[in-house]
């Protein structure tokens, strides 16, 4: 147990539909980041945010988009993806923003898209 | 840009067996260096990390030297167990940049 929880750990959504994950940590962290775990690729870090700020977007396309209401929650709202999205979203937390830092995870949402 | 290449998989080995999952990395400068392991079902966890050059990190009956002098930080522990079975994943980072990581090298081992 890593104290970050994801809801929820599957996920089956077709093309047109709208759903959101949700990623919960009680850790005292500032940072909190939302990561894509593709098969045979690297894992590619989506967003950051540190104290409810996002500061970090590489490049992800506009379907997707996060949302930090506070320090403890962090959701990623989907709408219209594509097949090609079918992967497992892992969310992190760290203690600051400071990337020597232990991230500790989530075990994921594996989503599939139809 | 900085990168991280591992050994591909899946690596099978038997128990008790030695085992040697290679990493190395392009980056500029001194990058901070780490393994990550996910178990079935599980996110990542840190397993071990060294910051600066001959830095050993260590945990759990695996070890990693930072080599400068080769840019490689490979995974190393003298006798597996079936409970080690899972994914390591290499990673590294500098100041101001998030975590890179590798492909992910898949560990089975059978008793």
């Amino acid at each position: 147990e890593t104290g970050v929880t994801q809801t929820p750990r599957h996920l089956v959504m077709g093309m047109t539909n709208k759903k959101s994950l949700k990623c919960e940590q009680h850790l005292g962290h500032n940072a909190m980041y939302w990561y894509k775990q593709s098969a045979k690729k690297p894992l590619e870090l989506m967003f950051v945010y540190s104290l409810e700020e996002r500061v970090e977007n590489n490049s992800v396309p506009s379907r997707f988009s996060p949302e930090c209401p506070n320090s403890s929650h962090l959701f990623l709202h989907l709408h219209t993806l594509q097949p090609e999205d079918s992967a497992l979203y892992l969310c992190a937390s760290s203690l600051r923003r400071d990337y020597d830092e232990k991230l500790f995870f989530g075990s994921g949402t594996q989503l599939s898209v139809l | 840009g900085n990168s991280v290449t591992q050994m591909e998989g899946p690596v099978t080995l038997s128990e008790e067996a030695f085992l040697t999952i290679n990493c190395t990395y392009t980056a500029t400068g001194y990058p901070s260096l780490f393994w990550y392991v996910q178990y079935p079902g599980e996110g990542l966890q840190l397993l071990l990390k060294a910051t600066k050059a001959d830095d050993k990190g260590s945990n759990k009956g695996f070890e990693a030297t930072y080599r400068k002098e080769t840019t490689s930080f490979h995974l190393e522990k003298g006798s597996v167990q079936v409970s080690d079975s899972a994914v390591y994943f290499c990673a590294l980072n500098q100041a101001g940049t998030a975590l890179i990581f590798g492909k992910g090298t898949t560990l089975s081992v059978s008793s």
